[in-house]
């Protein structure tokens, strides 16, 4: 069964909009999350670490202000896209890992398309 | 900060013939080594890894890894495909210290005609 649940796994939206994406760990307590950004015909590139109770780590070159996490919860953690613009069109995908030592386990992704 | 190439960007085999995947990384330290696949319309899966122990790693699905360390190197192998591998094949390494950040190659699409 799935151990990571996003939701949600398509949305269209209109350009200024802001656009929340949830992760959900189902099978374990997760202290940190991950979220990547996949572009048509790439890689997957690590957007931030998203830790339990405490700010994300962005990686360079993601925008703060432009990229809001919040990991409330050890189950939850939310991607808002704020002030969204078609450049921001994406996949996005969060992933979940355990343990250290452990492989992440990936949601299905959101894409994310600004019109 | 680690670097991972994959060499093919596009494989297309017949059924029953053998495959290879290569992937370098660039980092001299201590890695973990990952291959993920994803099939089309479905998430991200753990094909194999490798953390430690026998450089020859078994997966699922009849995968298999080697792990060279004097080349860098964790290519992907199986003998036999099936149509059902068509899909992107992603390695992926995190090193030591910051050994929770993935850094993803390329990927590589596979095809297998019937």
């Amino acid at each position: 069964g799935a151990v990571v649940s996003q939701h949600p796994s398509w949305v269209i939206c209109k350009s200024g909009t802001s656009v929340k994406i949830e992760c959900r760990s189902l099978d374990f307590q997760a202290t940190t999350m991950f979220w990547y950004r996949q572009f048509p015909k790439q890689s997957l590139m690590l957007m931030a670490t998203s830790n339990e109770g405490s700010k994300a780590t962005y990686e360079q070159g993601v925008e703060k202000d432009k990229f809001l996490i919040n990991h409330a919860s050890l189950t939850l953690s939310t991607l808002t896209v704020t002030s969204a613009h078609p450049e921001d069109s994406s996949f996005y995908i969060c992933s979940v890992r355990g343990d250290r030592n452990q492989p992440q386990h990936f949601g299905d992704g959101t894409r994310l398309s600004i019109l | 900060a680690q670097s991972v190439s994959q060499h093919n960007h596009h494989v297309i085999l017949s059924e029953a013939a053998s495959l290879e995947l290569g992937c370098n990384y660039s980092y001299g330290g201590t890695v973990n080594l990952f291959w993920y696949v994803q099939y089309p319309g479905q998430h991200l899966q753990l094909l194999l890894k490798y953390f430690s122990g026998d450089p020859l790693v078994k997966g699922i699905k009849g995968f298999e890894a080697e792990f060279i360390k004097s080349k860098f190197s964790f290519n992907l192998r199986k003998p036999s495909v099936q149509w059902s591998d068509t899909a992107e094949y992603f390695c992926a390494v995190n090193a030591f210290p910051n050994d929770y950040k993935l850094s993803f190659g390329a990927g590589t699409t596979v095809t297998v005609r019937a």
